[in-house]
């Protein structure tokens, strides 16, 4: 059964201190994986999708990487406004349709 | 990407009653998603809808208390019926471009 776990459940950080999100799926052969972020009282906010191993995207302070098993989400020197919850997902290619499998989220909260 | 108009944002309902989310994409999509956001947890997906096709429902979810329209490539429904209040959630519409799933800003309901 496709799985997705994230660690930490909460992260609080100082502005400026970098760190990184993980992300650990079980997939029966992965289609894609998916970072959004989500804002309180909003839907969830594309970020990045990686493929395959071995690939990373940048976006300002955020970079995602992947493994077979696991992607990280690096985020460097953050500011107060990257505060908000990080979904990971993944889809696999063992559905007839595009189903993706969401994790539970890492709060992050940046202070000033 | 996506534009995702979703109504209404917030409602208040009483038990036993019956709320109808509309979910309107700025341009033709094959499927459409329906998640639910239960507090402090991530997205579980409750069905897909494809235009012109019965909708495809998740485990634990049937067709009976989340009836679901879609009329045409650009709009669907998600009835949540006979609410009880542990149907309070915020519920998301989804589209799938390009790979990627875009979300609206949801709809947040309470039962009462």
């Amino acid at each position: 059964e496709d799985q997705v776990t994230q660690s930490p459940e909460a992260l609080r950080l100082q502005e400026g201190e970098s760190s990184s999100l993980n992300c650990s799926y079980t997939v029966s052969g992965l289609r894609g994986l998916f970072w959004y972020r989500q804002d309180p009282g909003k839907g969830p906010e594309f970020l990045f999708t990686l493929y395959s191993a071995g690939e990373e995207k940048e976006k300002e302070r955020l970079k995602a990487t992947l493994t077979k098993k696991e992607s990280f989400l690096h985020i460097t020197a953050p500011k107060p406004e990257d505060s908000a919850t990080y979904l990971c997902a993944v889809q696999g290619s063992k559905t007839s349709y595009d189903k993706v499998i969401f994790g539970p989220g890492t709060s992050l909260s940046v202070i000033p | 990407s996506a534009v995702i108009s979703q109504k209404p944002s917030r409602d208040i309902c009483q038990r036993g009653t019956s709320l109808t989310i509309q979910c309107q994409v700025d341009s033709q999509v094959t499927m459409m998603f329906w998640y639910r956001q239960q507090p402090g947890q991530s997205l579980t997906l409750i069905a897909t809808a494809n235009q012109g096709s019965e909708a495809t429902y998740e485990s634990g979810f049937v067709i009976d208390k989340f009836p679901i329209s879609r009329p045409n490539l650009t709009f669907s429904t998600l009835t949540v019926s006979n609410m009880s209040p542990e149907d309070s959630s915020i519920y998301l519409c989804s589209v799938e471009v390009g790979g990627i799933q875009y979300f609206g800003a949801g709809t947040r309901l309470s039962v009462l």
